[in-house]
């Protein structure tokens, strides 16, 4: 069956616009990350969706930063007047259902480069 | 806080070497340890995990054990082939399990 798609695959963008990154987790999979790899740091989580909790979004950097998840499955990205310590590279993954348990399947990113 | 901590690369071996990849995690309780892999072109998969202590993961000839006492999940392999070549991530589950916190990668390449 088809695994986490990420969409696009690659972002430029200038400065100050907004960007929108896309992920399809798998089905049936009730629970969605997303994490940012920034150039020579590890990943950083970002945001969790579980179903129809309220997701956590501790890990959010700033306002700038705000993800939806619409009907229990696609979510969105979207970053807001981008600034250049933006870029990186943002994956998302899902799992069959929330805690660590449960394997993380994780899409091949969206590399986002601000100009 | 949480975090984890793994050893830095690149780490270079010969085909039927022995590996070791260091990883120690500093928690507030008793986390869900994890390697995950990144083979060339490839997203992160699960190799292998542990969710309590003395715990010992394993898949494709790799071992973790998770050591509560040395607060440590030390990645190792008796004899690594070149298909072995990739970035290999500690990660510790967090937040009650809900998210995962990672070390920077350690990238191992293998030599014919």
């Amino acid at each position: 069956g088809a695994g986490v798609s990420q969409s696009p695959s690659n972002k430029v963008t200038e400065k100050g616009k907004d960007v929108e990154l896309r992920c399809d987790p798998i089905s049936g999979h009730t629970a969605l990350y997303w994490y940012r790899q920034s150039l020579g740091q590890g990943l950083e989580f970002l945001i969790y969706f579980q179903g129809n909790s309220a997701p956590d979004k501790s890990g959010l950097p700033s306002d700038r930063f705000s993800a939806e998840r619409t009907g229990g499955s696609v979510s969105t990205l979207t970053i807001q007047r981008t600034q250049q310590e933006d870029s990186a590279v943002y994956l998302c993954a899902s799992s069959l259902a929330g805690g660590t348990n449960q394997p993380q399947h994780f899409g091949d990113g969206t590399r986002l480069s601000i100009l | 806080g949480d975090s984890v901590t793994q050893m830095e690369g690149p780490v270079t071996l010969s085909e039927e070497a022995f590996l070791t990849i260091n990883c120690t995690y500093t928690a507030t309780g008793y986390p869900s340890l994890f390697w995950y892999v990144q083979y060339p072109g490839e997203g992160l998969q699960l190799l292998l995990k542990a969710t309590k202590a003395d715990d010992k993961g394993s898949n494709k000839g790799f071992e973790a054990t998770y050591r509560k006492e040395t607060t440590s999940f030390h990645l190792e392999k008796g004899s690594v082939q070149v298909s072995d070549s990739a970035v290999y991530f500690c990660a510790q589950g967090a937040g009650n399990n809900r998210k995962l916190i990672w070390g920077l990668g350690t990238s191992l390449a293998v030599n014919p």
